[in-house]
């Protein structure tokens, strides 16, 4: 069974940096073929693709973001860490982390997603 | 890169069929077999229900089909039922920056 859960802190002050962990179970990272990625969704707005890393740590990162983003992993801890650095209002979302498996580019597994609100 | 384009809102009555559109470029939705639907109740996270363009993860009722024809996509629900009632989302793998691009999202209403 997977599960996966994000953690971190609710609320970031603007251009401090966001530090989120996505911990799982139930697969490893260190199988090929599979990947955690990261997505998050502004309040009554859509998705949107943040960053993935794979087994083999192939980084793939959404290009608007790709300046503030890092992804990585602790395979023997089983999980993911996504930083955000000058953190806005505007990123103010619900973040979420999803198994992905690299065959696909799908996101089949999801977290229940934490709330980051940025304001001062 | 900028996001696929879906429909803000379709609707339809229990028992009908309602198709969500997602149209991408050659870059993306069309060059690619790589298209995901995502159902997403207020409050929940995003639930995928199509995968490859056309395949269903399983547990996924076979009442949920995707088809592509160029760079559109296309989510079709048969039998509408009121639980059916949520947001949708479709994402797409995109060569421009070898990542993935999401939908702007679809409201499915149940009449």
């Amino acid at each position: 069974q997977i599960t996966l859960r994000e953690s971190g802190p609710t609320l970031v002050k603007p251009t401090q940096t966001l530090t989120l962990t996505c911990t799982f179970s139930g697969f490893s990272l260190s199988t090929s073929g599979v990947g955690v990625g990261w997505i998050r969704q502004p309040p009554g707005k859509a998705l949107e693709w943040l960053a993935l890393i794979y087994w083999d740590n192939d980084r793939r990162y959404s290009p608007s973001l790709k300046s503030r983003l890092t992804i990585t992993k602790d395979t023997s801890k089983n999980q993911v860490v996504l930083t955000m650095t000058n953190m806005d209002p505007v990123d103010t979302a619900t973040y979420y982390c999803a198994h992905s498996p690299r065959i696909n580019w799908g996101l089949d597994y999801w977290g229940q997603g934490t709330l980051v609100t940025v304001s001062s | 890169q900028s996001a696929l384009t879906q429909p803000a809102s379709v609707s339809g009555s229990p028992g009908q069929s309602i198709t969500i559109s997602c149209t991408g470029t050659s870059s993306d939705v069309g060059g690619y077999n790589y298209v995901s639907w995502y159902q997403q109740h207020p409050g929940k996270a995003p639930k995928l229900m199509i995968y490859d363009v056309s395949s269903r993860p399983s547990g996924v009722s076979n009442r949920f089909s995707g088809s592509k024809s160029g760079n559109t996509a296309s989510l079709t629900i048969s039998g509408l039922q009121a639980e059916d009632e949520a947001d949708y989302y479709c994402s797409s793998y995109t060569s421009s920056s070898t990542s993935v691009v999401f939908g702007g999202g679809t409201k499915l209403t149940v009449l």
